[in-house]
């Protein structure tokens, strides 16, 4: 089946920091990835939609200077968290879609949490 | 985007089987009925897929009724490992299912 490869799978680091998450997919192209924002007990939040060669769609309240998504190709995906701060600490999952009429596959996720 | 409804939790014991249903009211002509799975601390992961009557896979059986209004995720013989949250949602087919939104899920618990 379709996989979807997240790296890193946990990050901590410092307030003030920016971290990179990548997402790859790996055994089909991907023309859409899809960034997801999970806090605990809570459901998966759409951050933003990411097609190939164009700039991302951010959803309403997702600040795009503060996550930066890039794709620039038809595998890759990343999402950078600029100057990070405590509040930002979450679970945060890609997601890939190929073809058409075929559902999105989702990487394991990133957990990050900012000191 | 049609929204979903379904049952915040479930409980159930080791080799019953298990019927979660999903409100979709609002379903549209070319949306498609999905289901994922969710463990702590990973993705969803993909279970079942449909559009209208009855599909199975080796893990689960989707049910549609005519009118699409709902349909019911069967585990047939849950074990331990079956405890998650599940997520019904649905998305336009002929679009690859843009733009997912997410509901509560329903936490399954399956217990000894």
């Amino acid at each position: 089946g379709a996989v979807v490869s997240q790296h890193p799978s946990w990050v901590i680091c410092k307030s003030g920091t920016s971290v990179k998450i990548e997402c790859r997919s790996l055994d089909f192209q991907a023309t859409t990835m899809f960034w997801y924002r999970q806090f605990p007990k809570q459901s998966l939040m759409l951050m933003a939609t990411s097609n190939e060669g164009s700039k991302a769609t951010y959803e309403q309240g997702v600040e795009k200077d503060k996550f930066l998504i890039n794709h620039a190709s038809l595998t890759l995906s990343t999402l950078t968290v600029t100057s990070a701060h405590p509040e930002d600490s979450s679970f945060y999952i890609c997601s890939a879609l190929g073809q058409a009429s075929q559902p999105q596959h989702f990487g394991d996720g990133t957990r990050l949490s900012i000191l | 985007l049609a929204k979903t409804t379904q049952p915040i939790s479930m409980d159930s014991y080791e080799g019953q089987e298990v019927n979660i249903t999903c409100s979709h009211n609002n379903i549209a002509t070319n949306d498609y009925i999905t289901w994922y799975q969710q463990f702590p601390s990973q993705g969803p992961r993909f279970i079942i897929q449909g559009y209208k009557t009855k599909v199975t896979n080796e893990v689960a059986s989707l049910f549609i009724p005519a009118d699409r209004k709902s349909s019911t995720l069967s585990l047939p013989r849950v074990s331990l490992s079956d405890t998650a949250v599940y997520y019904c949602l649905v998305g336009d087919g002929q679009t690859g299912f843009q733009k997912l939104v997410f509901g509560t899920g329903t936490r399954l618990l399956v217990s000894p």
